[in-house]
C-alpha cells in the first residue's frame, strides 16, 4: 500500500515566520503535489513535481515555494507566513505514467498563522 | 478552461436511503473524471474513475458513477447508505492530453442520519 506521510498533522506559525510542510512517499512515484483545501473551494493546486528537481507552477504558487531533492520528499516553502495562508495542506504522490494514475494523499496539515 | 461544479455542499440522507452526488463538468476536450472521497480527519482516497469505455463505473464501498457525454455531467450514487459513508466527496477532471493537472470540484458533504 502506497503510504504518502506528512510531517505534522497540526501547526501553528507567526506572521512573518518561514515555514517548511514536508511530505514523503514510499513507492517511488515519479509526480508529487501539493494541494491546499479551504471550505467551499475544493482542492487548489499550489506546485506539483514531475521528478527531481522539477517543478512547476499551479494555480496559486503566489507565497509559495517548493523543492525536490530526492524523489521521495516534496516540501513546501512559505517565505513568509501570513494569515491568509491558515488553511490545510494536502500533498500527494502518483506514477508518471500513465496519465490517468490516480493521486495517493497524505492525512494533511492544518496549519494555522497568526 | 476545464472546470467542475458540485452544486450542493451539503447533502442529507437516512440510513439505508439511496443518493446521488451531483458532479457537472466543463471541458473542450476528451477527459478523465474521478470521484475522491476524504474522511474526518484524513487525505483523500480514490473512490472510483472513467477512464473510457463502459459509461457505469463501478467502485469501492458499493458507489458507482454514470458518465453522461452529453450533459457533461458524472454522478455518483448508491443504493442504501450507511452511517460511515458520512465523509466529504470530491468530484475531478482532467484533460486527457494533461499530463498532471487535475482539477477539483468544491466538494460535497454526505451526511448519513440514523
Amino acid at each position: 500500500d502506497v503510504k504518502v506521510t506528512q510531517s505534522s498533522r497540526y501547526l501553528v506559525k507567526r506572521t512573518g515566520e518561514k515555514v517548511f510542510l514536508e511530505c514523503v512517499q514510499d513507492m517511488d512515484h515519479e509526480n508529487m503535489f501539493w494541494y491546499r483545501q479551504d471550505p467551499g473551494l475544493g482542492l487548489r493546486l499550489i506546485y506539483f513535481s514531475y521528478d527531481v528537481k522539477m517543478k512547476e507552477k499551479g494555480d496559486i504558487p503566489e507565497g509559495y515555494s517548493v523543492s525536490r531533492e530526492k524523489k521521495e520528499r516534496f516540501s513546501l516553502i512559505l517565505e513568509s507566513a501570513s494569515t491568509n495562508q491558515t488553511s490545510m495542506y494536502l500533498c500527494a504522490s502518483r506514477l508518471g505514467q500513465p496519465y490517468n494514475s490516480p493521486l495517493h494523499f497524505g492525512n494533511g496539515t492544518r496549519l494555522t498563522v497568526t | 478552461a476545464q472546470s467542475v461544479t458540485q452544486l450542493d455542499s451539503q447533502v442529507p440522507v437516512f440510513e439505508e436511503a439511496p443518493v446521488e452526488l451531483r458532479c457537472n463538468y466543463s471541458s473542450s476536450v476528451s477527459v478523465y473524471l474521478f470521484w475522491y472521497v476524504q474522511y474526518p480527519n484524513q487525505g483523500l482516497q480514490l473512490l472510483l474513475k472513467y477512464l473510457s469505455g463502459s459509461t457505469l463505473v463501478k467502485g469501492i464501498n458499493g458507489f458507482e458513477a454514470e458518465f453522461n457525454k452529453s450533459q457533461t455531467s458524472f454522478h455518483l450514487r448508491k443504493p442504501s447508505v450507511h452511517i460511515s459513508d458520512t465523509a466529504e466527496y470530491f468530484c475531478a477532471v482532467s484533460e486527457v492530453d494533461s499530463s498532471y493537472k487535475l482539477i477539483f470540484g468544491s466538494g460535497t458533504r454526505l451526511l448519513v442520519r440514523p
